[in-house]
């Protein structure tokens, strides 16, 4: 198992822009899934891309993965209020323990 | 929807008391995680387990053991707890392969004075 590195460590936007939030890691995977956590809602799954997939969407959600740079990005277009949280990836590879990082702290100012 | 549930969302205990922490998950899943989590230091794995009765250490299992009895439940237990416990517990859930979606509870943020 490994740690994603996210980048950036914290990010302020204003509500409407869009956030990019990236992350490295550094050997091959199997998938690479995204996480968010608020107070509100607590620690939530957003979205999982599997290592032959180079994109994938969810509503307001665009993620990336490259696998040659071993990167991985996630687009929020139009971003909210709501949207403050952090954020976290978690890249994985046969086996059931899941390393999450310290995560991107997103503020989306109103 | 997953539902996963933990028992308390605040605790206050002593220094040396034996504390339970309790998890429960509505949708048959195979494996079960108990994380704590720390401001500067992401969501470290204390134990997981796969099975029940079935169990291993993640990251961090000093000063902590575990239980589980029976599937839906996954217990973590402060046999002493110290003031260095003091953390937000997480307790997740995924179905049974590898590389699938956990589903969190809502956390247990415990004090230890």
């Amino acid at each position: 198992s490994q740690q994603g590195e996210e980048d950036p460590q914290a990010l302020s936007i204003q509500e409407g822009e869009n956030a990019t939030m990236n992350c490295s890691y550094k050997t091959s995977i199997n998938n690479l899934q995204w996480y968010r956590q608020n107070s509100g809602r607590g620690l939530v799954h957003l979205i999982l891309i599997r290592s032959n997939e180079r994109e994938k969407h969810s509503g307001r959600l665009r993620v990336t993965l490259d696998t040659s740079k071993k990167s991985s990005s996630l687009l929020i277009t139009a971003s909210r209020a709501a949207d403050t949280a952090s954020y976290f990836c978690v890249p994985t590879s046969g086996t059931y323990k899941y390393i999450f990082g310290t995560g991107t702290r997103l503020k989306v100012l109103a | 929807d997953v539902k996963v549930t933990q028992s308390s969302r605040y605790l206050v205990k002593r220094t040396g008391e034996k504390v339970f922490l309790e998890c429960v998950q509505d949708m048959d899943h195979e494996n079960m995680f108990w994380y704590r989590q720390d401001p500067g230091l992401g969501l470290r794995l204390i134990y997981f387990s796969y099975d029940v009765k079935m169990k291993e250490k993640g990251d961090i299992p000093e000063g902590y053991s575990v239980s589980r009895e029976k599937k839906e439940r996954f217990s973590l237990i402060l046999e002493s707890a110290s003031t260095n416990q003091t953390s937000m517990y997480l307790c997740a859930s995924s179905p049974g392969r590898f590389q699938e979606t956990q589903y969190f509870g809502p956390g247990t943020r415990l004090l230890v004075l």
